[in-house]
């Protein structure tokens, strides 16, 4: 079966430091890999997503990059963060042929201070 | 472009009575389409899904979805809601070979003793 691990869960880090969050997925090969982003009332947020190794779109323009070093493995990285990059973020994976039915990751709370 | 709409932000309803969660879709082809439930400071889990076939569908925890292509619709439903079904509810739309799920702003059930 396949899993999906993210961390850390919780992280608190002064404006202007850098940001590195981590997700792997095991138990599948070359699957789709989403960073979301949630804000109270306001749903989720497709930052990026990534469909094979170094291949990330963004979708919306940001604080925030993405990498795919390894086929299971997508990180989320910031130069310097930013009071607004404060939120609740959320690693996803699809299969690579599907109908787009993504299983998620228990997320990381940041909190930019 | 695919897009959802969850009417009702927040709903509160009694222990043991029924519930029933809006959804609205836009998409031009067989949408497939999922309900998600999410607990305070949790990723997101899958209740069920639909893709073709029966237009009710069935998922965990008693949960139930009924699609209706004339409306746009894809409710999600329950008989009787437990103190446990407080959470906050997502619907979401996909497509075949799609990267990208597009998800609701979300529905926050409360459940009253």
């Amino acid at each position: 079966s396949q899993t999906i691990h993210q961390w850390p869960a919780t992280l608190v880090q002064p404006v202007g430091s850098p940001l590195s969050l981590e997700c792997t997925v095991e138990g599948t090969s070359n699957p789709n890999l989403y960073w979301y982003r949630q804000a109270a009332g306001r749903g989720l947020q497709l930052l990026f997503y990534s469909v094979g190794i170094g291949q990330i779109s963004s979708e919306v323009p940001q604080n925030l990059s993405a990498s795919r070093p390894q086929d299971r493995q997508f990180i989320l990285s910031s130069k310097k963060l930013l009071l607004s990059d404060s939120g609740f973020y959320l690693c996803a994976w699809s299969f690579d042929r599907g109908q787009g039915e993504a299983f998620f990751g228990q997320g990381t709370r940041l909190t930019v201070v | 472009a695919q897009s959802v709409t969850q009417p009702d932000i927040h709903i509160t309803v009694s222990e043991g009575a029924s519930l029933e969660l809006r959804c609205n879709y836009s998409y031009g082809a067989t949408p497939y389409l999922f309900w998600y439930v999410q607990s305070p400071g949790q990723g997101l889990q899958l209740l069920l899904k639909y893709f073709s076939g029966d237009t009710l569908v069935q998922g965990i925890k008693g949960f139930e979805a009924e699609f209706k292509r004339s409306q746009s619709s894809f409710n999600l439903r329950k008989p009787s809601v437990h103190w446990s079904d407080a959470a906050e509810y997502f619907c979401a739309v996909g497509a075949w070979a799609g990267y990208k799920l597009s998800f609701g702003a979300g529905t926050t059930v409360t459940v009253r003793a």
